[in-house]
C-alpha cells in the first residue's frame, strides 16, 4: 500500500490477556518506529527499529512490552498480561534511511485503539 | 535530555483570524524540529520540519514557523485560520544525530465560524 498500515485498527482485551499489534511499514522504509498515545496526552516513544534491529529500546514501559521486526518489513508489538493502564492507541511510524533531513520525515500509520477492561 | 512543551492544550480562533500554536523545546545540541497534525481518527501528517539553514520554515497548508534559538522556541502560525484546519496539532523535537524523537503533549485547535 501507499501508506503505514497497522491491524487491528481497534482491539478490546481483558487484562490479563496477551495482545499483538501489527504494523506495516512503507516499503522501503528501514526504520521503523513505535509510540503509544495515552488519552490526554502527548506520543510516548517506545522502541525505534533500524532494519531488524532495534539498537533504542528505551521507552518500553515494562518487561511486559516486546516488539520484533522481520525481512525489515513487519513489526509486531507485543504486550503480554495486558494492564488497565495500557489502554491507550499505539502508533508506528516509518521512515526511509537517508543522509540528511529525509530521515527525519516519519510516516504514521492510523494507530491501533487498545481498550484493556 | 530533550523535552517540549506546547502552551495551551486547547485553542480557539474565530475563521480568517491568526492561528499562533506555542512550542519551546530543550535540547542538548542543536535540534530538528518538527511539527505534526493529527486529523479526527487518522494518523499523524508531517506540517513542516527544521534541521538546518533557513529558520523560517514554511509548510503544508498555509503554516508556517520560525526557530528561534535564543527563545528555544518554534511556534507555528497561519495568518488566516480556516474551518478545515480544525486537528491536533504536535511540536517534535529531534536532537541532531539521535532517532528518538520527543512529542509534546498536543494543542487540539478550534476554528470558530
Amino acid at each position: 500500500g501507499a501508506g503505514v498500515s497497522q491491524s487491528p485498527s481497534n482491539k478490546v482485551t481483558e487484562k490479563g490477556k496477551d495482545v499483538e499489534l501489527r504494523c506495516d511499514p512503507i516499503s522501503g522504509h528501514t526504520a521503523l518506529y513505535w509510540y503509544r498515545q495515552r488519552l490526554g496526552q502527548g506520543l510516548e516513544f517506545l522502541i525505534y527499529f533500524q532494519g531488524n534491529s532495534a539498537p533504542d529500546k528505551s521507552g518500553l514501559p515494562s518487561d511486559r512490552f516486546s516488539a520484533e521486526r522481520t525481512g525489515e518489513s513487519v513489526s509486531t508489538l507485543t504486550i503480554q498480561r495486558t494492564q488497565q493502564e495500557d489502554s491507550a492507541v499505539y502508533l508506528c511510524a516509518s521512515a526511509i534511511d537517508l543522509s540528511g533531513g529525509r530521515r527525519d520525515t516519519q510516516y504514521f500509520g492510523p494507530g491501533t485503539r487498545l481498550t484493556v477492561l | 535530555a530533550q523535552s517540549v512543551t506546547q502552551l495551551g492544550s486547547h485553542v480557539s480562533v474565530s475563521e480568517g483570524a491568526l492561528v499562533l500554536l506555542r512550542c519551546n523545546y530543550s535540547s542538548s545540541v542543536p535540534p530538528y524540529l518538527f511539527w505534526y497534525v493529527q486529523y479526527p481518527n487518522q494518523g499523524l501528517q508531517l506540517l513542516l520540519k527544521y534541521t538546518t539553514g533557513a529558520t523560517l520554515v514554511k509548510g503544508i497548508n498555509g503554516f508556517e514557523a520560525e526557530f528561534k534559538k535564543s527563545e528555544t522556541s518554534f511556534h507555528l502560525t497561519k495568518p488566516s485560520a480556516h474551518m478545515s484546519d480544525a486537528a491536533e496539532y504536535f511540536c517534535a523535537v529531534r536532537p541532531g544525530g539521535y532517532q528518538k524523537v520527543t512529542f509534546g503533549t498536543g494543542t487540539k485547535l478550534q476554528v470558530i465560524p
